[in-house]
């Protein structure tokens, strides 16, 4: 497809299992990014992929959360022993070049329910 | 530190109104990056516009406008004859060089018929 999909789309789980979002990125985009969104709230920025580069994970609310690339293409983002406040739209976005200037693609979430 | 403030929470006009639609900034940064997106009902997130720190002519691309001025830390959007499909959820953003993005609030409009 020409845009950035995410999977699944909608995830329901129970609290204390882990979970994992799936993000492919538009081809040829280098830059990966994940964001949060909670219920009528703005974007928290998640973690920062470019290239082979280390990724910027500063924006990780606990050790709970992880995420990789593989191949600089898939994003995995994982929650370990997930809570009811990871509930929230977890929005993946691509970018092409370097510098995190460059417009933003966005995919169209996966949505969390953690019960 | 960064921050963006979008102080209208939500808006309501009706349709063929003009809106603006606030953004205030805050970086340390000289050089750095704004912009707007806009999140439709259907939740996908759209790119409006982009703008950089040493560019502050103002932009018009249809019935959406921008203003940018450095010295009040603003980049606001006003959408000139609104119409239905305007509806969304609005953010600013700010990308301070070499860093990552900074997301306000949102504004919520809503257009009525």
């Amino acid at each position: 497809g020409a845009g950035v999909s995410q999977s699944p789309s909608n995830k329901v789980t129970e609290k204390g299992k882990d979970v994992e979002l799936r993000c492919d990125p538009i081809s040829g985009h280098t830059a990966l990014y994940w964001y949060r969104q909670s219920l009528g709230q703005g974007l928290e920025f998640l973690i920062y992929f470019q290239g082979n580069s280390a990724p910027d994970k500063s924006g990780l609310p606990s050790d709970r959360f992880s995420a990789e690339r593989t191949g600089g293409s898939v994003s995995t983002l994982t929650i370990q022993r997930t809570q009811q406040e990871d509930s929230a739209v977890y929005l993946c976005a691509s970018s092409p070049g370097q510098g995190v200037w460059n417009e933003q693609f966005f995919g169209p979430g996966t949505r969390l329910t953690v019960l | 530190a960064q921050k963006v403030t979008q102080a209208q929470t939500e808006i309501s006009v009706v349709e063929k109104e003009d809106v603006t639609l606030d953004c205030v900034y805050e970086t340390r940064d000289t050089t750095y990056y704004l912009f707007w997106y806009k999140q439709p009902p259907s939740g996908e997130l759209v790119f409006l516009i982009r703008r950089n720190s040493f560019d502050e002519q103002n932009e018009i691309s249809g019935r959406y406008s921008w203003n940018f001025q450095k010295s009040t830390s603003s980049f606001n959007f006003t959408i000139t004859a609104s119409q239905v499909v305007d509806s969304a959820v609005y953010f600013c953003a700010l990308s301070p060089y070499g860093q990552n993005f900074v997301f306000g609030p949102g504004t919520r409009l809503s257009v009525l018929p």
